[in-house]
């Protein structure tokens, strides 16, 4: 079956520009979890969804990084005022359920985002 | 609160020759841990996970680790090398109950012929 698709593959933007990412999980994964990686580095949490449950933005850097998922379906991440900092490889992940011992999470390829 | 160690950043092996990428953690709670191998452009795939069940895991395309409570380690090996086995790995810890992975920095592995 399908994996988990993230769609653009690279985005290249002007500082201070918004970008909107996109995640398509697993059919039937309840929880969606985004990521970021930069350059040499090993990956950052940043949101979670489970169902329908508030969402768990510990992880968002700051105010300008936000997230939206429709029940159990798409997501998206949004960078308002893209500042170069951003730019790093934005990684989404889905999983049947949240927590439970070994709850796999599976990867999309990632959207590269570089901010000019 | 939980963390995970990459002890080496770039290990370089020859084809043929045993792998060991190493690993340390720190968990407030029975820990899961994972390894997970990402490829040049492609997206982080699950080599192995650990959950409390036996505690050396073997995983795909030869790997295996040994979860090591006493010494709070868990290491990557593999018997023989591949050219293929070219590729970054990370160590994750998540607690038991908890949704998030915690990653570590990353090992570059590089197989040369």
């Amino acid at each position: 079956g399908a994996g988990v698709s993230q769609s653009p593959s690279n985005k290249v933007t002007e500082k201070g520009k918004d970008v909107e990412l996109r995640c398509d999980p697993i059919s039937g994964h309840t929880a969606l979890y985004w990521y970021r990686q930069r350059l040499g580095q090993g990956l950052e949490f940043l949101i979670y969804f489970q169902g329908n449950s508030a969402p768990d933005k510990s992880g968002l850097p700051s105010d300008r990084f936000s997230a939206e998922r429709t029940g159990e379906s798409v997501s998206t991440l949004t960078i308002q005022r893209t500042q170069q900092e951003d730019s790093a490889v934005y990684l989404c992940a889905s999983s049947w359920t949240s927590g439970g011992v070994g709850n796999e999470q599976f990867f999309g390829p990632g959207t590269r985002l570089t901010v000019l | 609160a939980q963390s995970v160690t990459q002890l080496d950043s770039h290990v370089s092996v020859s084809e043929g020759t045993p792998v060991l990428l190493r690993c340390n953690y720190s968990s407030s709670y029975s820990p899961s841990l994972f390894w997970y191998v990402q490829h040049p452009n492609k997206g982080l795939q699950l080599l192995l996970k650990y959950t409390s069940a036996a505690t050396l895991v073997k995983g795909i395309n030869g790997f295996e680790a040994e979860f090591k409570k006493s010494e709070t380690s868990f290491h990557l090996t593999k018997p023989s090398a591949h050219m293929s086995d070219a590729a970054e790995y990370f160590c994750v810890v998540s607690p038991g109950s908890a949704r998030q992975l915690t990653f570590g920095s990353g090992t570059q592995l590089t197989v040369l012929p």
